[in-house]
């Protein structure tokens, strides 16, 4: 079963423009991570929270974290067109799975 | 180097066949799983195995058989393919089966059954 949704399902930007992203879940959880997934391609680990944390930064990515609200957002700051891809959460819980959300297909153009 | 490889990348076989996909990992990893991903783009995991023992078995039809040799390994088995079957299947490992580090991913086997 999918554990998160993802809000919007597509969004397409102008180059140099912020992207947000949100996920929201269902369970408690020990991290959520999120991935990028270029066009035919494998996931790649963009970052991980874990659930004592709130807000994250690696290089243009701004990963926020509400466990009371059971959501997240995934920011992209000055985007490029090589960020155009697919964006999903994925949440662990006591189980130790990793649950994808929906996704989010991001499109920057030029 | 690649870190989680399969094969084949693709494959296309008829109804009633059966067929192997194969992973590999050379990050050292404890954990590895199977995940597959549906036309639209939804992932959902299969199996996961934890130093050659089965720990994940989601609610999969078991034509699929995963087979892991060592805990570099873990290859994934079908019998008797149906179209439904037709999907992405994506390997991925994890250093401990905890899931408190990233994931990687191997590039997917596309299969389609005709």
């Amino acid at each position: 079963s999918q554990q998160g949704e993802e809000d919007p399902q597509a969004l397409s930007i102008q180059e140099g423009e912020n992207a947000t992203m949100n996920c929201s879940y269902k369970t408690s959880i020990n991290n959520l991570q999120w991935y990028r997934q270029n066009s035919g391609r494998g996931l790649v680990h963009l970052i991980l929270i874990r659930s004592n944390e709130r807000e994250k930064h690696s290089g243009r990515l701004r990963v926020t974290l509400d466990t009371s609200k059971k959501s997240s957002s995934l920011l992209i700051t000055a985007s490029r067109a090589a960020d155009t891809a697919s964006y999903f959460c994925a949440t662990v819980d006591s189980s130790y799975k990793l649950i994808f959300g929906s996704g989010t297909r991001l499109l920057v153009r030029p | 180097d690649t870190a989680v490889s399969q094969t084949p990348k693709y494959l296309v076989t008829q109804m009633g066949n059966d067929k192997s996909i194969k992973c590999e990992q050379n990050l050292g990893h404890d954990t590895m799983y199977w995940y597959k991903q549906d036309s639209k783009k939804f992932l959902k995991i299969m199996f996961s195995y934890n130093n050659k023992e089965l720990i994940i078995n989601e609610t999969v039809p078991n034509r699929f058989s995963p087979k892991s040799p060592d805990k570099a390994h873990l290859n994934l088995h079908i019998n008797s393919l149906e179209l439904g079957d037709s999907a992405v299947y994506f390997c991925a490992s994890s250093r401990t089966e905890a899931m408190n580090t990233e994931a990687f991913f191997g590039q997917g086997t596309r299969l389609t059954v005709v």
